[in-house]
């Protein structure tokens, strides 16, 4: 298996600009995260879906950001209109739970720059 | 939610082991105990999940006492390759509050 497939691996736009980041979880699993990761505010959970569809989305910081799943081997995340503050490593994971524990698979992640 | 505490940072030289202590209070009766790693420019990795009394795998083992409110991840013979951070995560996945990811611990292996 490839594993947790994102694109692009790294993004530079410039502030008021859309970003879209996408996602292939693992075939066969049934969850996918979006996290974000800062120097400051470390590893913060975004959103996430079971079977396609959004769980929790409380993490995502503000109307500017959107997520959709429109099918089972296809996520996406986006900013519009992205800010200088949304500079961060983008990390997408997905997981087939076993119980109530769970092994996320992460992500190389997409690390955005905003000017 | 069962917040979690841990060291901020360790040090420590190869081929010695290492242990990191993460408390956990309040955990729940359906909780568990999950330990990622992670690189720098890379997404946290998996490494050992534990409900109670010990877990051992190819890479670490995961000490739980009898009550549950600390576990003790135990890297065997630490390599410099094992600089990373540890991430200690408490709860139980299908209520979903097994996915706060809190600082970490920054361990530095020194030749």
């Amino acid at each position: 298996d490839a594993g947790v497939i994102q694109s692009p691996r790294h993004e530079v736009t410039e502030m008021g600009q859309e970003v879209t980041l996408r996602c292939k979880p693992i075939s066969g699993h049934d969850y996918l995260f979006w996290y974000r990761q800062t120097m400051m505010r470390g590893l913060e959970l975004l959103i996430y879906f079971n079977n396609n569809v959004p769980i929790d989305d409380s993490g995502m910081p503000e109307d500017r950001f959107s997520a959709k799943m429109p099918n089972a081997s296809f996520s996406t995340l986006k900013i519009q209109p992205s800010e200088p503050r949304d500079s961060a490593v983008y990390f997408c994971a997905s997981s087939l739970p076993s119980g109530s524990g769970s092994e996320q698979f992460f992500g190389p992640g997409t690390r955005l720059t905003v000017l | 939610l069962a917040k979690t505490t841990q060291p901020i940072s360790m040090d420590s030289y190869e081929g010695q082991e290492v242990n990191i202590t993460c408390s956990h209070n309040n955990i729940a009766t359906n909780d568990y105990i999950t330990w990622y790693q992670q690189f720098p420019s890379q997404g946290p990795r998996f490494i050992i999940q534990g409900y109670k009394t010990k877990v051992t795998n190819e890479v670490a083992s995961l000490f739980i006492p009898a009550d549950r409110k600390s576990s003790t991840l135990s890297l065997p013979r630490v390599s410099l390759s094992d600089t990373a951070v540890y991430y200690c995560l408490v709860g139980d996945f299908y209520a979903g509050n097994m996915l706060t990811f809190g600082g970490g611990t920054r361990l530095m292996v020194k030749p």
